[in-house]
């Protein structure tokens, strides 16, 4: 049973530049959740995707983007890259069915912003 | 809105010693609370979490942690470190709307 997985694992760009990260979650689950580590951080949460909307969002600006397929993978993009953008992108599933509030994690994206 | 605070930036623990790793919780509800643990260049795995019950919950890796409402606390503990315990560890309180709040995280280093 493959738990959540994404991709790439890391990436380099520029300022002003956009960039799509990716995530499938783990088998029989449907609802994803993005977050933001940045270097020596906890996680901040970007926003959740159940049933292909946006369901809860963070703090974080229109430059920040998502989707969620049919099959509950999901993309997280991000516009206009800023130095500040530079972090490890977390990407968490669960199932709605179940009733406990674990999520799993998936090892992240490295975004590097030049 | 819930939030996380855990005031030990760094832990310094000889192998063997015994850990505690200090979690200060706020959430007007019941809380749902967790620890995970990140190994350098990886993603979180969760330890364990306390939803409701039994206020000391047990947890992988040998780890346990205490639930104490009347502190607002949810300490992690383990009573003999291992070199290979040496990571990050968060403490996190999940919302309503299923949003992990998370803990600015606390280093242990295990030395020999």
């Amino acid at each position: 049973d493959a738990g959540v997985t994404q991709s790439p694992t890391h990436l380099i760009k520029t300022r002003g530049q956009q960039v799509t990260l990716r995530c499938s979650p783990k088998s029989g689950h449907d609802t994803v959740s993005w977050y933001q580590q940045a270097l020596g951080q906890g996680p901040q949460f970007i926003f959740q995707y159940y049933e292909e909307e946006e369901r809860q969002r963070g703090n974080f600006p229109d430059r920040f983007s998502g989707h969620q397929f049919p099959n509950y993978s999901s993309e997280l993009n991000v516009n206009a890259l800023l130095l500040g953008d530079s972090a490890l992108y977390l990407c968490a599933s669960r199932s709605s069915r179940l009733a406990g509030h674990e999520q799993f994690f998936g090892p992240g994206t490295r975004l590097t912003v030049l | 809105a819930q939030s996380v605070t855990q005031p030990d930036i760094h832990i310094t623990v000889s192998e063997g010693a015994s850990l505690e790793l200090r979690c200060n919780y706020s959430y007007g509800a019941t809380p749902y609370l967790f620890w995970y643990v990140q190994s350098p260049g990886q993603g979180l795995q969760l330890l364990l979490k306390y939803f409701s019950g039994d206020t000391l919950v047990q947890g992988i890796k040998g780890f346990e942690a205490e639930f104490k409402r009347s502190q607002s606390s949810f300490n992690l503990r383990k009573p003999s470190v291992h070199w290979s315990d040496a990571a990050e560890y968060f403490c996190a309180v999940i919302s309503n709307d299923y949003k992990l709040s998370f803990g600015a995280g606390t280093t242990v280093t295990v030395r020999a």
